[in-house]
């Protein structure tokens, strides 16, 4: 079983849709949560921290359910410019803060 | 600031040749990282340092050597270059407490 599992899609989306990704994470000790973008041939980007408390910026809401080991990303209103890969990050502890990756979601916006 | 610059962009090499991915930073980060991206497969971690003059191995650092040679510079070397390595290659920088990593642009590998 893979750490971090992710749907890798892809998602066709029409513009103004809302979209919604989930993932699940298998080390319970894990520390912290991150949704990361990346856009083809280009390299990961922070897209936001997730926290158990659920956080929002913007259009994006990132909820975190540590019981069931699940993290989802929610994009509303989506844009073309949203069209990329979602990576799920996890942060399984350890010295060098060494971070997990998923295999990503891939988006795609329509207009 | 450049933040994470990465060299060379792209590179093919013959099965058995040796080669060095070179990355430096300017965020005066002291935690690099060296991961290589398959498709399907996520980004999986090589190698790493957590300071000057640490390095530890990751997840796949068969074929790999790595250098931290200043808080700037952390190097990839591949002894004899594999098909299997065929990748792309991201160098990655963090600090402090916030384990946030930014990312050089990537090294696109091809071997033969």
């Amino acid at each position: 079983r893979k750490e971090v599992e992710q749907d890798p899609g892809p998602f066709n989306v029409p513009e103004g849709a809302t979209v919604a990704f989930n993932c699940t994470y298998s080390n319970s000790a894990s520390q912290s949560f991150f949704w990361y973008r990346q856009d083809c041939r280009k390299e990961p980007k922070l897209l936001m921290s997730v926290y158990s408390s659920g956080n929002e910026d913007g259009r994006f809401t990132a909820q975190l359910n540590r019981a069931s080991q699940y993290i989802s990303l929610l994009i509303r209103d989506s844009k073309l410019s949203d069209s990329a890969t979602y990576l799920c990050v996890v942060n399984m502890g350890g010295s060098a803060r060494q971070l997990t990756f998923g295999s990503g979601t891939q988006l795609t916006v329509l207009p | 600031n450049a933040g994470v610059t990465q060299t060379p962009k792209f590179q093919v090499l013959k099965t058995g040749q040796s080669m060095t991915l070179q990355c430096a930073q300017d965020m005066n980060h002291n935690s690099m990282y060296w991961y290589r991206q398959d498709p399907g497969m996520g980004l999986r971690l090589i190698y790493y340092s957590a300071s000057e003059g640490t390095t530890d191995k990751g997840e796949v650092p068969n074929g790999y050597n790595v250098s931290r040679l200043n808080k700037r510079e952390f190097s990839l070397r591949l002894e004899s270059a594999a098909p299997s390595q065929t990748s792309v290659y991201f160098c990655a920088s963090s600090e402090g407490p916030d384990p946030t990593q930014y990312f050089g642009p990537g090294t696109r590998l091809l071997v033969l």
